[in-house]
């Protein structure tokens, strides 16, 4: 079946430091995959997207690239910020499949001034 | 406009009340979306509705019932909920499916507390 699997948290960091959040997943097609952000106390933003094999999505500087061969779509950022703190999901969802989402457990990203 | 709008913000009901919770959005989409999160968990599906018509239900327990007014509104009715219920609801729409644009967009979500 379908699923995503993201790196357990929390994720302590410096401001300035480099961040990657591990993740992968197990598809029975060809989905598109997504990042979302959920801030304390709110919804979920679309963070960036990727919808084929090695399209790279980016967005307030992090990027994400689709990796069909190793089926992985890690999220980096060269420098976060403390307003970066938050939790980070990874997804996916087909076309045709009434865009039923799939997400992963969630990453919680701490930042330190 | 890429805004979900989800009202109200928090919610406190016993467990003989009868609530609803709205949403609203104006993308022209035509799937919408109830989420149920609990604390640090990922949102869980609970219904989907494509142009106007309930086309998934998750298992959900019958005290919780959709409804689709038109294609801009979306409705979540309450009645006799357990504490257990307590979480957040989160609205969430798209576009249908075959279109290449698959991401959905969520609102700001419905804290509820079931006491």
């Amino acid at each position: 079946g379908d699923s995503v699997t993201q790196m357990e948290g929390p994720v302590t960091l410096s401001e300035e430091a480099f961040l990657t959040i591990n993740c992968t997943y197990t598809a029975t097609g060809y989905p598109s995959l997504f990042w979302y952000v959920q801030y304390p106390g709110e919804g979920l933003q679309l963070l960036l997207k990727a919808t084929k094999a090695d399209d790279k999505g980016s967005n307030k500087g992090f990027e994400a690239t689709y990796r069909k061969e190793t089926t992985s779509f890690h999220l980096e950022k060269g420098s976060v910020q403390v307003s970066d703190s938050a939790v980070y999901f990874c997804a996916l969802t087909y076309r045709y499949n009434f865009n039923k989402f799939y997400f992963g457990s969630g990453t919680k990203l701490n930042v330190k001034p | 406009d890429t805004e979900v709008t989800q009202t109200p913000k928090h919610l406190v009901m016993g467990m003989t009340n009868k609530k609803s919770l709205k949403c609203e959005q104006h993308m022209g989409h035509r799937a919408m979306y109830w989420y149920k999160q609990k604390a640090k968990k990922p949102p869980e599906l609970m219904f989907v509705y494509s142009y106007e018509k309930l086309s998934i239900n998750e298992s959900v327990p019958s005290r919780f019932s959709p409804e689709c007014p038109n294609s801009s509104l979306l409705n979540l009715h309450l009645h006799a909920l357990q504490p257990e219920d307590s979480a957040l609801y989160l609205c969430a729409s798209s576009h249908e499916k075959g279109w290449t644009n698959t991401e959905a967009f969520f609102g700001q979500g419905t804290r509820l507390t079931v006491v």
